[in-house]
């Protein structure tokens, strides 16, 4: 079945460092990979996807290629900021039509110390 | 656009007991989720709907859980009786369609059982 894997966390860093989130899946046929963020005390909410290989998906800073030849969707941003302190989920989609769920890995807290 | 609401915020009960939840989706969406977030894991899919038919709810332990959505809009979700380890956030979703429209998350309900 579909699934995804993220590294353990949780990750804490300085403001303006570097970050990077792995994650890879495995799944059947072409999903569709998504990023997830949950900040303290509100819901899960998107923050970037990509739908075929190659793809980058970006928002607020963040990044993520989806690489089918290594099955990975790692999260990417140059500086981080105390306000992107949260959980970050790595999902997945294989199915476009009548059945897309949404698989999701267990999150990652990022904490960023200012 | 207003969010999906959810309530209530948080709810304890003892095992054994009953407890409803209540979800109220993005209007216009058809297509709404709830998933199941335990402690340190990423959210399971319990139930999806389109419009109000289910279109999966093969992770329900149907033995305790049920899920309804009568007029294609509201949504509850019933557990009875509670056990221990449905200690757990559960999340409300809904996307306008099926086939990759991006799910819009509710805060979510945490639920202790005793």
């Amino acid at each position: 079945g579909d699934s995804v894997t993220q590294m353990e966390g949780p990750v804490t860093l300085s403001e303006e460092a570097f970050l990077t989130i792995n994650c890879t899946y495995t799944a059947t046929g072409y999903p569709s990979l998504f990023w997830y963020v949950q900040y303290p005390g509100e819901g899960l909410q998107l923050l970037l996807k990509a739908t075929k290989a190659d793809d980058k998906g970006s928002n607020k800073g963040f990044e993520a290629t989806y690489r089918k030849e290594t099955t990975s969707f790692h999260l990417e941003k140059g500086s981080v900021q105390v306000s992107d302190s949260a959980v970050y989920f790595c999902a997945l989609s294989s199915s476009a039509g009548a059945n897309s769920k949404l698989t999701f890995g267990k999150g990652i807290t990022l904490s960023v110390r200012p | 656009e207003a969010g999906v609401a959810q309530s209530p915020r948080y709810k304890i009960i003892e095992k054994r007991q009953s407890v409803a939840f209540w979800c109220n989706p993005i209007s216009g969406h058809a297509t709404l989720y709830w998933y199941q977030q335990i402690l340190g894991q990423g959210p399971k899919l319990l139930i999806q709907f389109q419009n109000n038919g289910v279109v999966d709810d093969s992770q329900l332990p149907k033995d305790r859980f049920s899920a309804e959505r009568l007029k294609g809009v509201d949504s509850t979700l019933k557990i009875q009786p509670a056990k221990l380890e449905d200690s757990a956030v559960y999340l409300c979703a809904s996307s306008l369609a099926l086939g990759g429209s991006p799910l819009h998350f509710g805060n979510g309900t945490r639920l202790t059982v005793t």
